[in-house]
């Protein structure tokens, strides 16, 4: 099983360009999620999912976009880049939500915005 | 303060040496996660627990809802051991709250 798979796994833009992180995951779980890891800090969450057709806000919402149109895929959108989004990305997913379930990860995707 | 902290931030250990990391929080919570990040970067779910205690191998992981505090104990470590654990606790519906992580080492 793939299970959660990011892309890319690393990158670099320039401030204001814009970039599109994928996550796709083969569990068939509704939720999905969004989080990023600065240096020394604990993972904060960015967007999530409950199910197809329905994202909401995280802690850390500003200069982010997502989606989802399927199950399966959860985009997430940085559409004009400033060096405070340079951080490592990570998606996840689990079956019935963080209460009842282990969540699964991606391998996350390290972006640097120079 | 963060809702979250982990003690130590880094420990560093003997292969063989039985391992405490500790995790305190100061919000109500329904359960709390541990979770391993690799050296490369992953991240694994290692336990779910919402009482008592859960054993997985050499690791075992306590929660004291009561008194706000979980232990992961890694026994008999070994090199391959050598990550950073993460405590997140489950705060209202959908929301993990992560702690800082400790980075352990655990040399031959």
């Amino acid at each position: 099983n793939a299970g959660v798979t990011q892309t890319p796994k690393f990158r670099i833009l320039k401030i204001g360009q814009s970039m599109t992180l994928q996550c796709a995951q083969d569990m068939n779980h509704n939720y999905m999620y969004w989080y990023r890891q600065d240096p020394g800090m604990g993972l904060k969450l960015i967007y999530y999912s409950v199910g197809a057709g329905i994202t909401d806000k995280g802690e850390v919402p500003n200069g982010y976009n997502v989606s989802r149109s399927t199950t399966e895929d959860f985009p997430l959108r940085l559409e004009l880049a400033a060096p405070s989004q340079t951080s490592v990305y990570f998606c996840a997913s689990n079956r019935q939500g963080v209460v009842n379930t282990e969540a699964f990860f991606g391998q996350g995707t390290r972006l640097t915005v120079v | 303060k963060n809702e979250v902290e982990q003690s130590p931030q880094n420990l560093t250990a003997q292969e063989g040496e039985f391992i405490t990391i500790n995790c305190s929080y100061s919000v109500g919570i329904s359960a709390l996660h541990w979770l391993q990040q690799h050296p490369g970067g992953g991240i694994v779910s290692l336990f779910m627990l919402s009482s008592g205690k859960k054993k997985h191998g050499r690791l075992i992981a306590t929660i004291n809802i009561q008194e706000k505090h979980s232990s992961l104990h890694i026994t008999a470590s070994h090199p391959r051991d050598s990550a950073v654990y993460i405590c997140a606790v489950i705060k209202g519906a959908q929301k993990l709250v992560f702690g800082q992580g400790t980075r352990l080492t655990i040399n031959p």
